[in-house]
């Protein structure tokens, strides 16, 4: 069974940083494209980032580029993204994502969310 | 403003079919394959349909999918009242090099 369980999430300042976590289960870690995507309290879903099964291959929403950064560590089939420069805006749950939109059988896996807060 | 449009709001009483709608436009509706996803109050997304029309393992045959042009749309048949959540469509743009999502459809069981 997938399981992906989002950590790091909690209050901050504008301005500051913040390391998200999410550690992966039940599937081939290195070979799942992974992402994240965010939703602000009462809002839509916005995707955030993603990064490619090899690791060579990342892209961003306009609205984080040169701020936030997608990593990942084999090792221990974890998915990290960095925040950095925080704005109030960024205020969101925020989802781990395998294999957003893939057209494998069974389709695509989320985790339960990360609540991140911006506000002074 | 989403890339991806939805009504805000549907509604529908036990028993009934309703259709969800999404709109969007060659570069990801009309050439990328489209998910939809129920979203329960307090709660992580849950998968629904995958590459247009496909039922992950779980879901009811009474959710269906289906694509048009540069649209899609999301059917529940036999309407229950839990299925009263949010509904949202996402597609890959291939201009944007993203994943764009719809803005959300509440929906309402009378």
């Amino acid at each position: 069974e997938v399981q992906l369980v989002e950590s790091g999430g909690g209050l901050v300042q504008p301005g500051g940083s913040l390391r998200l976590s999410c550690a992966a289960s039940g599937f081939t870690f290195s070979s799942s494209w992974m992402h994240w995507v965010r939703q602000a309290p009462g809002k839509g879903l916005v995707w955030v980032s993603r990064m490619n099964t090899d690791g060579s291959s990342t892209t961003y929403a306009d609205s984080v580029k040169g701020r936030f950064t997608i990593s990942r560590d084999y090792a221990k089939n974890t998915l990290y993204l960095q925040m950095n420069s925080l704005r109030v805006e960024d205020t969101a749950v925020y989802y781990c994502v395998q294999n957003l939109l893939t057209t494998r059988e069974g389709g695509d896996h989320w985790g339960q969310g990360t609540l991140v807060t911006v506000s002074s | 403003q989403s890339v991806l449009t939805q009504p805000p709001s549907a509604s529908g009483t036990p028993g009934q079919r309703i259709t969800i709608s999404c709109s969007g436009s060659s570069s990801n509706i009309g050439s990328k394959t489209v998910n939809w996803y129920q979203q329960l109050p307090g709660t992580a997304p849950k998968l629904l349909i995958y590459s247009n029309n496909q039922r992950p393992s779980g879901v009811p045959a009474r959710f269906s999918g289906s694509k048009s042009g540069t649209s899609a749309s999301l059917a529940i048949s036999g309407l229950q009242s839990e299925d009263e959540a949010d509904y949202f469509c996402a597609s890959s743009d291939g201009s944007l090099n993203v994943v764009v999502f719809g803005g959300g459809t509440k929906l309402t069981v009378l």
